[in-house]
This record gives C-alpha cells, structure tokens and sequence, in this order.
C-alpha cells in the first residue's frame, strides 16, 4: 500500500515556541492532505483539510493562525504549531489520499507526531 | 453529543473468545462506515468497510444497520494480537478519502 512519512515522530519544546511538522507521501502524488489531532483517551479530531496549491480549510474551533498549514506540493504537507503552549501537547496525525485511479484508493495515515510543550 | 459513539471499555477477554463492540453514529447523512484498528501510540489502520448487507473478513464480521444508525463489529476467536483500541468511523462522503469522524474507540485486551 501508498506510505505517509511524518517527520519527526517526537518533540518536545518549550512553551511559546514554534514547531513545524511535514507530513510526506512517499510513492504518490496526494491531492489531499489531513491533520489530525488526538488527546489521550480520545478519538482522533479532524484540525483540517489542505489542497495542493490552495489554503487549507480548518474546522470549527481550530485557530488558523495558530496551526499554519501549508501544503506547496502533492507530496508534502507542513503543519506548524505557533507560539506551543502545554495545552497544544498532543499526538498529531496527518493522512492523504490520492486521486481516484489510484490502485488502492483510500485514506493513508502517517505515523503520528507526539508533541509535548514544557 | 459527539457525532460517533462507542463504549470505551476496556473489554477484558480470554483468547478464542468471540467479542462484539457497538457504536452509534448521529448524521443520517454519514454515507461510508468503517473500523480502524489503533495500537498504542500509533497511527489508526483500515481494519474493514462496513456495508449495509454485512461482510465478514476471517474472523471479523461488521454489520451497519442504517435505520438504527448503528454499527457492529465481531471478533470470533480472538487472538492475543487483537488487543487494541477499536475506532468506528463514518464518512459523509462515499469513501474513506474525505473528511472521517471517529468515535473515541474501544479497547480490547486479550488475555493468554
């Protein structure tokens, strides 16, 4: 099956800095990239939704000026948490599907980045 | 309400035990359902679509009951390599590679 690559897998910073987090499809072209995030104990929530070549488009309650998305080619996706607090502490999982055609057309998880902010 | 529920257990079982978790979903417009199968720590992997006349995969079966809103998944003979956190998922589009909505998941731990 298609690979995701999220780099890192684990970083820990400290409070009011920025953390940037790629998120890479490694054998096809993703037409569309998404971010996840999971608390401990809870289900994964969907932060937001990013096109190649567009702005990404955030659910409701995500600060976009907090979390910059920015998704330059159709295999890699930056996620970039701004000025961290300890509450931003969490495992964060991107996904991407490619085009319909792809031989195995479905949603494909990287492997997550725990993030913890001191 | 949260859009997708589950009972979190956990659910403790003995190996080659047959276990079934439920889960809820509240849009009727949610079009595609799924199970996700999470280990500890790592990213949630496709375990089965779910389809409203059943299917079964070994020794997983799933069942969607569309009038209910509601989504089973069994597990015959379970296996210490079963243990897991069980997510259902539902889609409003027609596959899995748009927006999912996740439930919190089930936990299951199989005992020798």
């Amino acid at each position: 099956g298609a690979v995701v690559s999220q780099h890192p897998s684990r970083v820990i910073c400290k409070s009011g800095t920025s953390v940037k987090i790629e998120c890479r499809s490694l054998d096809f072209q993703a037409t569309t990239m998404f971010w996840y995030r999971q608390f401990p104990k809870q289900s994964l929530m969907l932060m937001a939704t990013s096109n190649e070549g567009s702005k990404a488009t955030y659910e409701q309650g995500v600060e976009k000026d907090k979390f910059l998305i920015n998704h330059a080619s159709l295999t890699l996706s930056t996620l970039t948490v701004t000025s961290a607090h300890p509450e931003d502490s969490s495992f964060y999982i991107c996904s991407a599907s490619g085009p319909p055609g792809l031989v195995e057309y479905e949603q494909y998880f990287g492997p997550g980045t725990r993030l913890t902010v001191t | 309400r949260k859009e997708v529920e589950q009972d979190p257990g956990p659910f403790n079982v003995p190996e080659g035990a047959t276990v079934a978790f439920n889960c809820t979903y509240s849009n009727s417009a949610s079009q595609s359902f799924f199970w996700y199968r999470q280990d500890c720590r790592k990213e949630p992997k496709l375990l089965m679509s779910v389809y409203s006349s059943g299917n079964e995969d070994g020794r997983f079966t799933a069942q969607l009951n569309r009038a209910s809103q509601y989504i089973s998944l069994l597990i015959r003979d379970s296996k210490l390599s079963d243990s897991a956190t069980y997510l259902c998922v539902v889609s409003h589009g027609s596959s899995n590679t748009g927006k999912l909505i996740f439930g919190q998941g089930t936990t299951l731990q199989v005992k020798p």
